[in-house]
């Protein structure tokens, strides 16, 4: 069975401050994604990483997939208060299209 | 261009009892996802829906069940209700081709049984 860690689970940090979120597994991921959820809504699509090793720049947030393919990581710059939220790794293991294994999520407060 | 919508937004039911979530899918998108997120937790894989089949489903019984439409929306039906069902149902759509899982999710139709 696969399996998504996530840390930290909860995060509480102040407006300007820099912050990094991980996500690791024991399985290959044959792609990964990091969504963003607010509450009432649903998740939102932030990035899909596929290749071992890249990285790719959002505005403030930075995302890594790991060489191994397992693992990977959200960084964010000078956080402010709007990137408050659930932020949500899924990996897809090359089963169908549309399932993937969601981690438990980092709850995110930046506080202003 | 429409988003995921689902409806309804909220519901109360009791134990025993059955209920029936709608979805409408992206325009454009034929494949249609469920998920359920208990309080806490990451969104968890029900199952999809492509060209009105199932194409996958995840560890759920047999009394979560779906349809698929040939307007590519959907539904999700759970019958003899339990109190652990009481979740954030979602629906989530991705285009034909795009093999590396992305999906665009609805608000959700948050589920509380008594």
């Amino acid at each position: 069975t696969q399996l998504l860690e996530q840390s930290p689970q909860f995060l509480s940090i102040q407006e300007g401050e820099n912050l990094t979120v991980y996500c690791n597994s024991s399985s290959v991921f044959s792609s990964l994604q990091w969504y963003r959820q607010e509450p009432g809504e649903g998740p939102v699509l932030l990035v899909t990483v596929v290749t071992g090793g890249e990285v790719k720049k959002l505005k403030r947030l930075t995302f890594q997939f790991g060489d191994a393919r397992k693992d990977s990581s959200l960084h964010i710059t000078a956080a402010q208060p709007g990137d408050t939220g659930l932020y949500l790794c899924a990996g897809n293991y090359g089963g169908s299209q549309g399932n993937l294994i969601f981690g438990k999520g980092t709850k995110l407060s930046v506080k202003p | 261009e429409t988003g995921v919508t689902q409806s309804p937004t909220h519901l109360i039911k009791t134990r025993g009892q059955q209920v029936t979530l709608r979805c409408s899918s992206q325009s454009g998108h034929n494949t249609v996802s469920w998920y359920q997120q208990a309080l806490g937790q990451g969104p968890q894989f029900i199952f999809q829906y492509y060209r009105e089949e199932e194409n996958g489903r995840g560890n759920f019984p047999p009394r979560f069940s779906g349809l698929q439409f040939p307007n590519y929306s959907s539904e999700l039906n759970v019958n003899a209700l339990e109190l652990d069902d009481s979740a954030l149902y979602l629906c989530a759509s991705s285009s034909p081709g795009r093999h590396t899982g992305e999906l665009f999710f609805g608000e959700g139709s948050r589920l509380t049984v008594l």
